[in-house]
């Protein structure tokens, strides 16, 4: 049973190009949270979808970040334009519900890193 | 708003006792997690309290108090391998993710 897979585990980018961080939920996860760590910090709660439908975006930037998970295939973590700022560690959570006590199970995370 | 406090880093030594603190303010409670963070690694589930008291789990307790707004995690019998960082977070109410704390670096020692 395999956990949460995010891809690529290392991703390095110039500024001004694109990323796309993958990340496939456990098997029968329909909520998938999105979180960045910058180093030595907590973990900032970003973006939390459900199957084609974002449940709450009040973490994510306004401009440059967007976030999907559609009906097949993995959510989509994409950042336009990246900046030196964006290097990040961002990593994806997954739950079969949403209900109280409900933990969440972490992927592995995606290193971004901005030249 | 939310906020969550924790020490920033701790060192102990190999086979004693260690109490990690987190005290919280939000605006809604549904409990309380704490999670173990190894360098580059993904954060792992530990403990889980929604009720005042302690939650004992092997070398690892956790216990809360709702009314002080406050938890600690205690780790026995200290191994080299609980090197990391406890991440502590908050279920609440008003938000539709958990929200966690900095975190605190442990550091064991021989």
């Amino acid at each position: 049973n395999a956990g949460v897979m995010q891809n690529p585990r290392h991703l390095v980018r110039r500024r001004g190009q694109e990323a796309r961080l993958r990340c496939s939920p456990m098997k029968g996860h329909s909520h998938v949270y999105w979180y960045r760590q910058l180093p030595e910090e907590g973990l900032k709660f970003m973006v939390y979808l459900q199957k084609e439908n974002i449940i709450d975006e009040s973490g994510m930037p306004k401009e440059r970040f967007s976030a999907e998970f559609p009906k097949e295939g993995p959510s989509i973590l994409r950042i336009q334009q990246v900046v030196r700022g964006d290097s990040a560690a961002y990593f994806c959570a997954s739950s079969p519900t949403r209900t109280t006590n409900e933990k969440l199970f972490f992927g592995s995370g995606t290193q971004l890193s901005v030249l | 708003g939310q906020n969550i406090d924790q020490p920033t880093e701790m060192t102990a030594t190999e086979g004693a006792i260690v109490q990690i603190n987190c005290t919280y303010q939000t605006s809604g409670f549904n409990g309380l997690f704490w999670y173990q963070q190894h360098a580059g690694e993904a954060p792992t589930f530990l403990s889980y309290n929604v009720l005042d008291g302690l939650e004992e789990k092997g070398r690892f307790s956790s216990f809360l108090s709702r009314s002080k707004g406050y938890s600690y995690l205690l780790l026995k019998e200290l191994q080299m391998k609980d090197s990391a960082s406890y991440l502590c977070a908050v279920d609440d109410t008003g938000r539709r993710a958990l929200t966690f704390g900095s975190g605190t670096r442990l550091q064991v020692q021989p």
